[in-house]
């Protein structure tokens, strides 16, 4: 069963700020890690997503992936007010012939102007 | 683009009620998911179809049903609404289990 675990729960951070946020999982034949990220009231939005161990960077984000240690993360760069939300990790599982979605509990992150 | 419609927007319910829960997508995705969320917290997996007619359980399904009788929708049962539960109930598709998920903006639901 695939666990699924964020850290920290949540985190401040001045604006202007590099944001680092982790998650760690159980299951190392996992193929597919993303994150999530959701601002209050709304609905959770793909921000990004990656296949094979190593780094991808779409403009102020940074998604890390190192699949020996379980372990990936999601890093931003000069934080802004408007990156505030929960940013929700998640994790393919095999189970039963097919692929689910395992989400984490979450990080919620207020960036303070 | 397409979009993803869950439909009531605000559920109440009482006691011991059967509620059902709609949702539609126009991506002609052919993987859909039910996740809950309780208030701020990560998402839990109730139920999921990687095509019609297939239902597969999460996590979650104990006390739920779904059905996957068309391509484009994907209902979701709470058999017996527990009182004082309160939580949103997120319908999501994709292409496939491992690509990205689009979500509807969900139904929130509260049982008196």
């Amino acid at each position: 069963q695939q666990k699924v675990q964020q850290s920290p729960e949540s985190l401040i951070v001045p604006e202007g700020a590099m944001t680092s946020l982790n998650c760690t999982f159980s299951d190392s034949a996992s193929q597919y890690f993303a994150w999530y990220r959701q601002h209050s009231g709304k609905a959770p939005k793909a921000l990004m997503s990656i296949f094979s161990n190593g780094e991808k960077e779409e403009g102020r984000f940074t998604i890390h992936l190192n699949k020996a240690s379980l372990h990936f993360s999601l890093h931003i760069r000069d934080s802004q007010p408007s990156d505030s939300a929960l940013y929700l990790c998640a994790v393919s599982y095999a189970s039963s012939g097919s692929w689910q979605l395992i989400f984490g509990s979450g990080t919620q992150l207020t960036v303070m102007p | 683009g397409g979009i993803i419609t869950q439909t009531p927007k605000f559920l109440i319910g009482q006691e011991g009620q059967k509620l059902t829960l709609k949702c539609q997508q126009n991506f002609n995705h052919d993987t859909m998911y039910w996740y809950r969320q309780d208030s701020g917290k990560g998402l839990r997996l109730i139920y999921y179809s990687i095509t019609e007619n297939d239902l597969q359980k999460g996590d979650l399904s104990e006390g739920y049903d779904a059905s996957r009788e068309k391509k484009s929708s994907f209902s979701l049962t709470v058999t017996s609404a527990q009182k004082n539960e309160m939580a949103v109930f997120l319908c999501a598709s994709s292409i496939s289990s491992q690509n990205t998920l689009y979500f509807g903006a969900g139904t929130r639901l509260s049982v008196l």
